[in-house]
């Protein structure tokens, strides 16, 4: 079975300052893995995907992943946060079409 | 291309009322998913459709809910009868064939009274 964690519900930075979300998660096969971003009151977007090509993935809005097999973790960064990047992200993984499993969310706030 | 559709984007009933919620997924995708969202439970997966077909329903948390995809084109979501505690926002979704990810709704915001 596939679990994901994301460590730390909130995350707060100040505007240009580094972003970094964490996600771990736990495949018994070789996952894919997905990090979603939801802006209030609207649905999830894709931000990027891990799908076995490259481990360092880029994605929309100058986010960034790197997916490390040793640390079972796909952490979020993106090097300089901007105030249009207050929203909630989400990490999920699954290992064939279909079902995805989803992290808790981390709330990233961003200060001026 | 337009993405995956939800209606209502809001909806307020009172309880007992039934409640049904309805989805047009993105042309051509064969998955079709049902999740709901509260601040309690985050985003959990209700019910997921490939082809038509219930593949898994074990996320639909009792027998008030029922969920229904007559055609590649259209699912619904019916809830009867509704209770306070389903108030959430329901997400539709959808995937490509031999796609991973997933491609969300704008969700639908139920309260029950």
């Amino acid at each position: 079975a596939q679990s994901v964690t994301q460590l730390g519900s909130h995350v707060s930075v100040s505007e240009g300052a580094l972003v970094l979300l964490r996600c771990n998660y736990s495949s018994s096969v070789p996952p894919y893995l997905f990090w979603y971003v939801q802006y209030p009151n609207q649905g999830l977007q894709l931000l990027l995907k891990y799908t076995s090509a490259a481990t360092l993935v880029k994605g929309i809005n100058g986010f960034e992943a790197e997916f490390k097999k040793s640390e079972t973790s796909f952490h979020l960064t993106k090097p300089s946060a901007h105030m249009s990047d207050a929203a909630e992200y989400f990490c999920a993984v699954t290992t064939r079409v279909g079902k995805l499993i989803f992290g808790q969310g981390t709330e990233l706030s961003v200060k001026p | 291309d337009a993405g995956v559709i939800q209606s209502p984007r809001h909806e307020v009933t009172e309880m007992g009322q039934e409640v049904t919620l309805r989805c047009k997924p993105i042309s051509g995708h064969d998955y079709l998913f049902w999740y709901r969202q509260t601040m309690m439970r985050g985003l959990e997966l209700l019910i997921y459709f490939n082809n038509n077909v219930p593949i898994d329903d074990s996320g639909m948390p009792e027998d008030r809910f029922s969920a229904k995809m007559p055609n590649a084109s259209f699912s619904t979501l019916k809830i009867q009868p509704s209770e306070p505690r389903d108030s959430a926002v329901y997400f539709c979704a959808s995937s490509p064939p031999r796609g991973n990810e997933q491609f969300f709704g704008p969700g639908t915001r139920l309260t029950v009274l």
